[in-house]
């Protein structure tokens, strides 16, 4: 069975720093490999997702993440974050094409400090 | 643009209560699933849904729980006797289709408190 490891809890970053945010996976095949964030009293919103070929995918928000096999790595990275990207960050990892479920990590809470 | 809407937002029960939790699903979407996140725990797949049939369970998607698409717009989850441990925040989420694969769309969830 797959699953994800979020190492850090907590991360706190400075307003304009860069961040990166790490994701371990562990699954027998190639895997399908995702970023959630979930806002404050919101769902969760889709940053990216890598299937396959290049291994450095752009999301939304001016996140990126690259996929690492060698590792089972899959982090996200931002150069420079702003107030508002300040949420909880979930990784997540699915068989099938995501369609039989995603197996998420414990997430990561994001504070931005001015 | 769409969104998967659940209601209620809240909901306090007594244990033993039966509750439902609404959803509706981005109107063109086919695959519809249950996921639940325990206060300060990650979020937890629960069950998957297509052709009017549960295609994938978890272990927590026990005799207790069950789904339906009574209407072909709702998508409901009934836990039909509560229990303390089920106090949880569920997300209701769709994809359109296979190809999609992983790309879903999250309620904003129903926060459940169970006494």
């Amino acid at each position: 069975a797959q699953s994800v490891t979020q190492p850090d809890i907590h991360i706190t970053v400075s307003e304009g720093a860069s961040l990166e945010l790490r994701c371990n996976y562990s699954y027998g095949a190639t895997p399908y490999l995702f970023w959630y964030v979930q806002s404050p009293g919101q769902g969760l919103q889709l940053l990216l997702k890598y299937f396959s070929g290049d291994t450095l995918v752009q999301g939304i928000k001016g996140f990126e993440a690259e996929f690492k096999r060698s590792q089972s790595s899959f982090n996200l990275r931002k150069p420079s974050v702003h107030w508002s990207d300040a949420a909880e960050y979930f990784c997540a990892v699915a068989a099938g094409g995501g369609a039989d479920g995603l197996t998420f990590g414990k997430g990561t809470h994001l504070i931005i400090q001015p | 643009e769409p969104e998967v809407t659940q209601t209620p937002s809240h909901q306090v029960t007594q244990m033993g209560q039966e509750v439902i939790l609404r959803c509706v699903p981005i109107s063109n979407h086919l695959y519809f699933y249950w996921y639940r996140q325990i206060l300060g725990q990650k979020v937890e797949f629960l069950v998957s849904f297509y052709n009017n049939e549960i295609s994938e369970k978890s272990e927590i998607f026990d005799d207790q729980f069950s789904v339906e698409r009574p209407d072909g717009s709702n998508f409901t989850l009934k836990i039909r006797s509560t229990k303390l441990e089920d106090s949880a925040m569920y997300f209701c989420a769709s994809g359109r289709d296979r190809g999609s694969a992983g790309e879903l769309f999250f309620g904003e969830g129903s926060r459940l408190t169970v006494l």
